[in-house]
């Protein structure tokens, strides 16, 4: 079975562009999340899908972030424009849909560094 | 609010030594609570998880952890640590009053000298 996948795995942009992180859950996985960590930090929650809908955003930082779930597969999220505070690994992980034991399994992460 | 805390940001042990990393954490009702870890150059992993039952949990590679409910505890243990231990360990809770929503400790860094 694959695991979570994520594209790309380093990314370094300048500050104003646009960067889109793309996430491919585990087929059958209705629980999509989006986690982020600055260097040296906590993870931090950034926003959950189940299926296609956002169950939570939270924990987006600003409306610099755009992250989108079209057919309930991969995922999508963007950033623009990109601000040097917003380097860090982001990662994203999926569960299956149901209320025991939600254990959600991680993918290796996108590197973001905006110089 | 919910949170995690983990006590140390960083250990370093030698070899044999015996392991203990101390979580705790706030969140309302009941709780599923899990260790990850992330070997270096490497994704996150599950390393063992609580969710209901005996509160001393087995994981893989020779860990454990147990559940102190009275005291919002889920201590991370190993009897004798080797060097591919070395890692980063994370604490992690999610409940059904967050809408299941996974919060992470800070980590901690484990150095295991050879």
């Amino acid at each position: 079975e694959a695991g979570v996948t994520q594209f790309p795995s380093h990314s370094v942009i300048e500050k104003g562009q646009t960067v889109t992180l793309r996430c491919d859950p585990i087929s059958g996985h209705d629980n999509l999340y989006w986690y982020r960590r600055v260097m040296g930090k906590e993870i931090k929650f950034l926003l959950h899908f189940v299926k296609e809908s956002k169950q939570d955003e939270s924990g987006m930082p600003n409306n610099r972030f755009l992250a989108e779930r079209t057919g309930g597969t991969y995922s999508t999220l963007k950033v623009q424009p990109a601000e040097l505070e917003d380097s860090g690994v982001y990662f994203c992980a999926s569960s299956h849909l149901g209320t025991a034991g939600n254990t959600i399994y991680f993918g290796e992460g996108s590197w973001l560094t905006v110089v | 609010a919910q949170s995690v805390s983990q006590h140390n940001h960083h250990v370093i042990l030698s070899e044999a030594a015996s392991l203990e990393l101390g979580c705790n954490y706030s969140y309302g009702g009941t709780v599923n609570l899990f260790w990850y870890v992330q070997y270096p150059g490497q994704h996150l992993q599950l390393l063992l998880k609580y969710f209901s039952g005996d509160p001393l949990v087995k994981g893989i590679k020779g860990f454990e952890a147990e559940f102190i409910k009275s005291k919002f505890s889920f201590n991370l243990r190993k009897p004798s640590v080797q060097w591919s231990d070395t890692a980063e360990y994370f604490c992690a809770v999610n409940g059904y009053t967050g809408g299941f929503k996974t919060i992470f400790g800070a980590g901690t860094r484990l150095f295991v000298k050879a």
